[in-house]
């Protein structure tokens, strides 16, 4: 299957610092990136779409100032978590889709990112 | 209404048994995307499995096959003899086609716990 990374793995950071989380597609060109985010034992939750070249699209309830997503390129999304706080602290996972499966628009997920506010 | 249902929390099967985890799903698009993935304790989302609303055949990806009932609109995944590595979250997903706005966007189901027994 396709491929996609995510940098870091897990970090963990003090209360008021801001944490940046790469994604990248390895082995094809993602023209649209997802940001979710994941609670323990629950499903995943939306929080952000961004097409190569533009701005993101947030869902309601999501603060834009505070998870800034940029998707600079075709291969690479990041999301930069801002004054990080201990209600942050989450499962972190994104997808992406591109010119592979065109026809099938499917979601190719990262290994995601556990971040820890203290 | 909820885009996607999976009424299953937990599941336990005998190893080298089938299994099937019911999915059902609610649009009024007739063109959409129906897909599952597979979540182990590591936390990665793995697709496994895609099914067309066009498609006159059920889908299958080696153990893995959808039942795909339309007038039910259910989406239903079977997974034949199971292996001790199939232990994990599994959660089904929609597409909506792309006559609609943000056809990007999937809808997750709230996923079943399976638990794979020796």
């Amino acid at each position: 299957g396709a491929v996609v990374s995510q940098h870091p793995s897990w970090v963990i950071c003090k209360s008021g610092t801001s944490v940046k989380i790469e994604c990248r597609s390895l082995d094809f060109q993602a023209t649209t990136m997802f940001w979710y985010r994941q609670f323990p034992k629950q499903s995943l939750m939306l929080m952000a779409t961004s097409n190569e070249g533009s701005k993101a699209t947030y869902e309601q309830g999501v603060e834009k100032d505070k998870f800034l997503i940029n998707h600079a390129s075709l291969t690479l999304s990041t999301l930069t978590v801002t004054s990080a706080h201990p209600e942050d602290s989450s499962f972190y996972i994104c997808s992406a889709r591109g010119t592979r499966d065109r026809s099938t628009d499917t979601q190719y997920f990262g290994p995601g990112t556990r971040l820890t506010v203290l | 209404a909820q885009k996607i249902t999976q009424t299953q929390p937990g599941m336990f099967v005998q190893e080298k048994e089938a299994v099937t985890l019911d999915c059902t799903y609610d649009t009024s698009d007739p063109s959409y995307g129906l897909f599952w993935y597979k979540q182990p304790s590591s936390g990665e989302m793995i697709f496994l499995i895609y099914q067309g609303s066009y498609d006159q055949q059920n889908a299958t990806e080696g153990r893995y096959s959808l039942n795909f009932q339309k007038a039910r609109k259910s989406a239903n995944l079977v997974i034949s003899a199971s292996q001790l590595g199939d232990s994990a979250m599994y959660f089904c997903a929609m597409r909506e086609g792309r006559r609609v706005y943000n056809f990007n966007k999937f809808y997750f189901g709230s996923g079943t716990k399976l638990n794979v027994k020796p």
